[in-house]
């Protein structure tokens, strides 16, 4: 069964720093690109950064790029998001969700995490 | 990285035909075969529907079906369902710097 657990989540101060981890289990993680998507409160989805299988292909949105880093750690299966600088637009449902094809970082999700919620706040 | 274009809300009757669109650009609907649609009910993480445009994955239905012409995808429902009732969101591919775009959702409202 695919598996896609995130954590790390919490209230942060604006200006502040966390990481989101991504655990996965359930399917050959180093074939796939895993991509973070947020969703503010009573708002839609936005996608805020992916990553190849390889780490060598890394894309951010506008919003967070400069703030944010995305990296993986293939053999424990993990994604994280370090988030700095942090703003409170940034406060949201954080997802993780895995690439449906293989090798390709085309953002098309067949798994998603439950969440982690990450409020930015004084 | 602008949002696609969704209707906020589109609804039916059960049995009805329902179809929602998502209209982008050049640069990312009218450019690419990777369209994707997800299904999202309150409190729920999203759940993909529809992928490079008009494939499903196992295990949803065949009475959603999805379809592009130019810039605009479209979501179709055959036959809505109570079930049915949820928020929808497209995505596309944008290009090597934006792996993902989404349209600002629409709430399917079965009556």
């Amino acid at each position: 069964e695919v598996q896609l657990v995130e954590s790390g989540g919490g209230l942060v101060q604006p200006g502040g720093s966390l990481r989101l981890s991504c655990a996965t289990s359930g399917f050959i993680f180093n074939d796939f690109a895993i991509h973070w998507v947020r969703q503010a409160p009573g708002k839609g989805l936005e996608w805020v950064s992916g990553i190849s299988w390889s780490s060598t292909s890394i894309a951010y949105a506008d919003s967070v790029k400069g703030r944010f880093t995305t990296s993986r750690d293939n053999a424990k299966n993990t994604v994280y998001l370090q988030m700095n600088s942090l703003r409170p637009e940034d406060t949201a449902l954080y997802y993780c969700a895995k690439g449906i094809n293989i090798i390709t970082v085309v953002f098309m999700a067949d798994y998603w995490g439950q969440g982690a919620l990450v409020t930015v706040s004084s | 990285q602008s949002a696609l274009t969704q209707p906020p809300s589109a609804s039916g009757s059960p049995g009805q035909s329902v179809t929602i669109s998502c209209t982008g650009t050049s640069s990312d609907v009218g450019g690419y075969n990777y369209v994707s649609w997800y299904q999202q009910h309150p409190g729920k993480a999203p759940k993909l529907l529809i992928y490079e445009v008009d494939k499903r994955p196992s295990g949803v239905p065949d009475r959603f079906s999805g379809s592009k012409s130019g810039n605009t995808a479209s979501l179709t429902f055959s036959g809505l369902q109570a079930e049915d009732e949820a928020d929808y969101y497209c995505s596309s591919y944008a290009g090597t710097n934006t792996y993902g775009v989404f349209g600002g959702g629409t709430k399917l409202t079965v009556l």
